[in-house]
């Protein structure tokens, strides 16, 4: 099994800031995967972060709202910038399990407040 | 039409009580996901199913892949049991349902 390790736990921040989630895995992965998950709504990915290559981002996330560092196999940070009230929601990290087992990780998520 | 239903939306019920959260999908999948998210946002992988059933402790997972349904069963239940439960399925792409908020009073 994968242990997750995601910080800040939550955040209140001001309007036109930016804010870094940091994600620390505690084994080597290939892939690692972002998601947000706004108020009542279900987990959406942003995007997948794979070591030494650019961000793959799903529709309607871009890279300039939303840059991903990949620097190894066991860390990610996503950052939402110029973040707007409409960016206050949960934000998880992510990362494939065992598939004979559990099928995924998540990291214990970033409720973050736009004010 | 969401491509992964959940029900009931929202359950209140007494300790001890059996509890029956379903998950009903329409597209083709591999894997089908139970996830467990705590009040602070915190997720927990509970189950990964492709055909079958799991149990693990008080919890137990079916998957009828002919039907498109799932279901996850919690016996005994306690007030710690207390979460949104996730149906999640893993096809093409990642397609989360939008949550079962399961509240055991004690």
């Amino acid at each position: 099994s994968a242990v997750i390790s995601q910080k800040p736990s939550r955040d209140i921040c001001q309007r036109g800031t930016s804010l870094t989630i940091q994600c620390q895995v505690d084994s080597q992965v290939t892939m690692m995967f972002w998601y947000r998950q706004q108020p009542g709504q279900s987990l959406t990915l942003i995007a997948t972060a794979n070591q030494g290559s650019e961000a793959t981002y799903e529709s309607g996330f871009v890279i300039d709202k939303f840059p991903i560092s990949r620097p190894n196999l066991t860390f990610s940070t996503l950052t939402v910038s110029n973040m707007s009230p409409e960016d206050s929601s949960i934000y998880l990290c992510s990362v494939e399990g065992d598939r004979e087992g559990l099928g995924a990780f998540f990291g214990q998520g970033t409720r973050l407040t736009v004010v | 039409k969401n491509e992964v239903e959940q029900s009931p939306q929202n359950l209140t019920a007494q300790e001890g009580e059996f509890i029956t959260i379903n998950c009903s999908y329409s597209v083709g999948i591999s894997a089908l996901h139970w996830l467990q998210q705590h009040p602070g946002g915190g997720i927990v992988s509970l189950f990964m199913l492709s055909s079958g059933k799991k149990k693990h402790g008080r919890l137990i997972a079916t998957i009828n892949i002919q039907e498109k349904h799932s279901s996850l069963h919690i016996t005994a239940s306690h007030p710690r049991d207390s979460a949104v439960y996730i149906c999640a399925v893993w096809g093409d792409k990642i397609i989360f349902g939008k949550g079962t908020r399961l509240h055991i009073l004690p």
